[in-house]
């Protein structure tokens, strides 16, 4: 809703071109990682997961690259389009466990016609 | 397919009166449940969760509190609200990983 991410990052692209957004972790026993997409007003929508013993993982127009090493998360998105404007944020866990999922801030994604 | 609900999508309340949100999971059975508030420009907070009926865990104190009647209802109340109460909650459920969540409520407490 609109309480959400009005200090955020914010990462604005054109049309058509396509969109990385970013997240760092500190938890280097995190194993599951979700990327999640949510749209002014609305509850967060899951887009894509990854587990620890992968470094990439595509969905539809989407790919989620892990860097464990440097405890980094992106999230890919192909082909921008306007429908893709909203707010995407990363949640991790070091186990099975949902209670202990920590969750980034997000970053504004802007997509300019 | 599991559908998730809250409502009222929206409230305004004043200081002091009590509170009720609600959730409901369909099409899945004995999920977790969980309730979240987001605040500005800062990941979502854990409140409560809960792993099967009349089972709570509460992960920030305050005057706020869970109750799951049923397998798939989950409520969060408050017998007397703060400003500080006010804020975009959020339900979701998992039945593992990973979790879903609802389309929220925006409390506005005056």
């Amino acid at each position: 809703g609109e309480s959400v991410g009005l200090h955020l990052p914010t990462l604005s692209v054109q049309e058509g071109d396509n969109s990385i957004i970013n997240c760092a972790y500190s938890n280097s026993a995190s194993d599951y990682f979700i990327w999640y997409k949510q749209e002014s007003g609305k509850g967060p929508q899951f887009i894509i997961d990854i587990r620890s013993n992968m470094d990439k993982r595509q969905g539809q127009r989407v790919t989620v690259l892990l860097n464990k090493t440097v405890k980094h998360l992106s999230l890919q998105i192909a082909a921008t389009q306007p429908g893709d404007s909203a707010v995407y944020f990363c949640a991790e866990t070091p186990d099975n466990y949902g209670q202990n999922f920590v969750f980034g801030p997000g970053t504004r994604l802007s997509v300019l016609p | 397919s599991q559908t998730i609900h809250q409502w009222p999508a929206t409230l305004v309340q004043p200081v002091g009166s009590p509170l009720s949100l609600e959730c409901t999971v369909e099409g899945t059975s004995n999920p977790n449940l969980y309730w979240y508030r987001q605040a500005a420009g800062r990941g979502l907070q854990l409140l409560f969760y809960s792993v099967g009926i009349g089972q709570i865990s509460s992960e920030v104190p305050q005057n706020l509190s869970a109750s799951r009647p049923q397998d798939r209802q989950f409520i969060l109340s408050s017998k007397k609200l703060l400003l500080s109460d006010s804020g975009f909650y959020l339900c979701a459920w998992s039945a593992g990983e990973p979790q879903y969540f609802g389309p929220g409520t925006r409390l506005l407490v005056l």
